[in-house]
């Protein structure tokens, strides 16, 4: 079963513009939502992250976006730059107890920027 | 602050074999989580280790099993390969109890 869905499969962006990531979610215990980028080769790297008590949140050029009532959440990336060229992992945990860090990835979205 | 590594980089091993991937945390990290991410796919929860037990498991048959040991390093185990098996294995670490994972760089496993 498929708990987080992730679109778009791909993306291309020209340099400058702004990039978004879709996930949806069906848990609705999920309570962390973190986004990774990962290189070819690399391990993933947390990005930015997100709980559900707030609707927004920004780093830098990357920004998430939270939707408790629809069980969604985005990112965007603005300014997009070539260097940003990546994959991107949507992911959510359920927190309590002992049980942390245990995530559900989303299947990926590769984004190529054109210089 | 040393990050989280794993060993070794590549192995190519055959079906039926074993196979035996190692990590250590990242400094001043107590927990260790394993994925299995196929090849165009997200990462998948394979088990999580903290305080030297199993602390949770994904949907992965016993024949994947894991350590962890006093320093907090972790090995990932696997038994009678298969070729599905086929895949980047990522340790990833975090403080105790903690939400943020941080992930090594993976072991790729090839298995013919």
């Amino acid at each position: 079963q498929q708990q987080v869905k992730q679109s778009p499969q791909s993306l291309i962006v020209q340099k400058g513009g702004i990039s978004i990531i879709n996930c949806a979610y069906e848990n609705t215990a999920f309570d962390y939502f973190p986004w990774y980028q990962q290189f070819p080769g690399k391990g993933p790297a947390l990005l930015i992250a997100i709980r559900p008590d707030v609707s927004e949140k920004k780093e830098g050029r990357f920004t998430i976006s939270f939707n408790k009532s629809a069980k969604q959440f985005s990112l965007h990336i603005m300014d997009s730059q070539p260097g940003d060229s990546a994959t991107y992992f949507c992911a959510a945990s359920v927190n309590g107890g002992t049980s942390y860090g245990k995530l559900t990835f989303g299947q990926g979205t590769i984004l190529t920027v054109h210089p | 602050e040393t990050g989280v590594t794993q060993s070794p980089t590549h192995l190519i091993k055959t079906r039926g074999q074993q196979v035996t991937l190692r990590c250590s945390s990242q400094s001043g990290h107590n927990t260790v989580s394993w994925y299995q991410q196929a090849l165009g796919q997200g990462p998948q929860f394979i088990f999580q280790y903290y305080r030297e037990e199993e602390n949770g498991r994904g949907n992965f048959p016993p024949r994947f099993s894991g350590l962890q040991f006093p320093n907090y390093s972790s090995e990932l185990n696997v038994n009678a390969l298969e070729l599905d098996d086929s895949a980047l294995y990522l340790c990833a670490s975090s403080r105790k109890l903690a939400n943020e994972q941080f992930f090594g760089p993976g072991t790729r496993l090839t298995v013919l």
